[in-house]
């Protein structure tokens, strides 16, 4: 069975950062992209940062280029989203995800980040 | 960037009802397009990939259809677990990677 389980959310105050880590386990980890995509409050979906395979491709949403950075060690089944200089409008449930064909087929529970002083 | 609408934004209908949901993409998707259905307080769930493929495990009452720009999710007669929020998503060009704005499909 696919699981993603995230973990490392919380409450920062503007400007901080945030690690966000999802550990993957009941497929092989190293043959898919993977994906961070989030869900503002009263909002919908919105994709933030996508991985190839090797971590040798990334793409990111407009709004966190150059403060958002994913990254993954397939040695230990794990992707991560580090957040730098947190903005109120980043505040949302982020959701790990398994991407194939270009689809997200699977979905963790998500972790909320709230950005507020 | 592919913009994709979904209408209408809240639909209301009564279990047993057919339910229909468009997605409208801004230029042509060919047939990469998916839906997705999220309930409050759960992960969001693959129901359809490549406009028409119903994932595993996804009951017959969920079909899709469509091509180019146009895309309709249908459910045909609506079970109490359905009423949720409905979003299209594309793949035929990204980055980026765009979702519709959601379709709410409640309770009558």
């Amino acid at each position: 069975e696919v699981q993603l389980v995230e973990s490392g959310g919380g409450l920062v105050q503007p400007g901080g950062s945030l690690r966000l880590s999802c550990a993957a386990s009941g497929f092989i980890f190293t043959n898919y992209w993977m994906s961070w995509v989030r869900q503002a409050p009263g909002k919908g979906l919105e994709w933030v940062a996508n991985i190839k395979q090797d971590g040798s491709e990334k793409y990111y949403v407009d709004s966190v280029k150059g403060r958002f950075t994913i990254s993954r060690n397939n040695a230990k089944n794990s992707l991560y989203l580090q957040m730098n200089s947190l903005r109120a409008e980043d505040t949302a449930v982020y959701y790990c995800v398994r991407i194939w064909i270009r689809t997200f087929d699977h979905w963790g529970q998500g972790a909320l980040v709230t950005v507020s002083s | 960037e592919i913009v994709l609408t979904q209408s209408p934004a809240t639909l209301s209908l009564s279990p047993g009802e057919r339910a229909a949901l468009s997605c409208r993409a801004s230029q042509s998707v060919s047939s990469y397009l998916a839906w997705y259905q999220h309930k409050p307080g759960q992960a969001p769930r693959l129901l359809i990939y490549d406009a028409s493929n119903r994932a595993t495990g996804i009951p017959a009452r969920f079909s899709g259809s469509g091509s180019g720009t146009d895309f309709t999710l249908t459910i045909s007669s609506l079970e109490p677990e359905d009423f949720a929020v409905y979003y299209c998503q594309q793949r035929s060009n990204w980055p980026p990677i765009t979702f519709g704005q959601g379709t709410r499909l409640e309770i009558k």
